[in-house]
């Protein structure tokens, strides 16, 4: 099955910039979509497409996919940026289809 | 504005049975994808059935096959998981998600919390 890793905590001091990364053998072949989840809450799409914005959105959201790895970088990171978020991808020769990454810890220092 | 409202959700046995319902609105129903995506207590995300816009296409991860059926019912904007033979590890709030193209997920529901335990 297609495994999608990402680093279980990433920490940032507000104003800086954020780099989540997500592995996969050969990634940059599929499309890469971003969920961002707050406590309590359902997932909200940041990012789709590896590096298109749904509206609403913030411009600090930006994404990149290439060879074995996609990014979701968070520019002037902000206090309310603070979630977990999770990276995704379909996959017809896995055994789930639709495959998640585990999740990294987005704390604001 | 789209709208997904999941109910269904509760306590059941080990064994049990389950159905999941998700009303949703704001968009054209027909014309969309529908998944279904778990989530553990304190644990990531994960996938747990994807259908069509017509029914025509079903899947289902691997660790659900045979004991969840997910249908929908396009003239009540409405979508539908049925669970079976329920374990403890399916304990999980059930998000129901609207599919676009490339499989993203663009709109997630608030989430029904299902507890399988004696």
């Amino acid at each position: 099955s297609y495994v999608l890793t990402q680093p279980p905590s990433v920490s940032v001091a507000p104003g800086k910039t954020a780099r989540i990364t997500c592995g996969g053998n050969n990634i940059g072949s599929k499309s890469v979509h971003w969920y961002q989840q707050k406590p309590g809450q359902a997932p909200v799409l940041v990012i789709y497409y590896d590096s298109d914005r749904p509206s609403g959105i913030p411009e600090r959201f930006s994404g990149s996919n290439s060879g074995n790895t996609a990014t979701l970088t968070i520019s002037r990171v902000e206090a309310g940026d603070e979630a977990d978020y999770y990276c995704q991808v379909w996959d017809s020769s896995s055994d789930a289809y639709v495959v998640f990454g585990g999740g990294t810890k987005l704390t604001v220092l | 504005e789209v709208q997904l409202v999941e109910s269904g959700g509760g306590l059941v046995q080990p064994g049990g049975s389950l159905r999941l319902s998700c009303a949703a609105s704001g968009f054209t129903f027909s014309s969309y994808s529908m998944n279904w995506v778990r989530q553990a207590p304190g644990k990531g995300l994960e996938w747990v059935s994807y259908i069509s816009s017509s029914s025509s296409t079903i899947y289902y991860a691997d660790s659900v096959k045979g004991r969840f059926t997910i249908s929908r019912d396009n003239a009540k904007n409405s979508l539908y998981l049925q669970m079976n033979s329920l374990r403890a590890e399916d304990t999980a709030v059930y998000y129901c998600a609207r599919g676009g193209y490339d499989y993203v997920i663009d709109y997630w529901g608030q989430g029904t919390l299902v507890t399988v335990s004696s």
